[in-house]
């Protein structure tokens, strides 16, 4: 069964700083792959998404996500974080399109003004 | 608003209780999901139902849990004789099309067993 990975837990950043949210998933085949964001007292929603084509993917509020297959990995980008960023970021993944969506554990980014 | 209807959002039982959540999808959705959310965990899928049939169900954590979606509109996710470990945020999510990951949530029934 797959499994994804998202080794940092917490994360403390100041305002301006720069962001990488490191995903690492297990399967060797067809993936699609998903952060998802989750701001204090809302809902889970997407930021991004990868399903083919160009490995660099650009999501809301200035987000991206790079994939290398090579490394298995799907990590979150964002030059310049603002404290409107402090939320939980999840990563996913489906494999062969398929309807089981498994998600990583999760990081918890808080930003400072 | 989501478009993602959940009820009750919070549950409080007692051991040994039953209770049952509902989630309303948006209206145009025929793929609907049940995920359990606890502390310091990513969600953790639970069954799945594309308009009124459930396509995966083995992930149900043990023969206490049981959904249904009976005329493919909403779905109720029930649990008997709770326990404690089923303390958790259950969360109903929604989807559309071909785009099996992209996903609507609801904000989630929270479950407080005592």
């Amino acid at each position: 069964a797959q499994s994804v990975s998202q080794h940092n837990h917490h994360v403390i950043l100041s305002e301006a700083a720069s962001l990488e949210l490191g995903c690492n998933y297990s399967y060797g085949g067809t993936v699609n792959l998903f952060w998802y964001v989750q701001y204090p007292g809302q809902h889970l929603q997407l930021l991004l998404k990868y399903f083919s084509g160009d490995p660099l993917v650009k999501g809301i509020k200035g987000f991206e996500a790079e994939f290398i297959k090579s490394k298995f990995s799907f990590n979150l980008r964002k030059p310049s974080v603002q404290w409107s960023d402090t939320a939980e970021y999840f990563c996913a993944v489906t494999i062969n399109a398929g309807n089981m969506l498994t998600f990583g554990g999760g990081t918890r980014l808080m930003v400072k003004p | 608003d989501t478009g993602v209807s959940q009820d009750p959002r919070h549950k409080i039982t007692k051991r040994g209780q039953n209770v049952t959540f509902r989630c309303d999808p948006i209206s145009e959705h025929n793929r609907l999901y049940w995920y359990r959310q606890t502390l310091g965990q990513g969600p953790e899928f639970l069954t799945y139902f594309q308009n009124e049939a459930q396509l995966e169900k083995s992930r149900l954590l043990s023969d206490r849990f049981s959904a249904e979606r009976p005329k493919g509109s909403f779905s109720t996710l029930e649990i008997q004789r709770t326990e404690q470990g089923d303390s958790a945020m259950y969360l109903c999510a929604t989807g559309v099309g071909t785009n099996t990951g992209e996903l609507f949530f609801g904000e989630g029934s929270r479950l407080t067993v005592l």
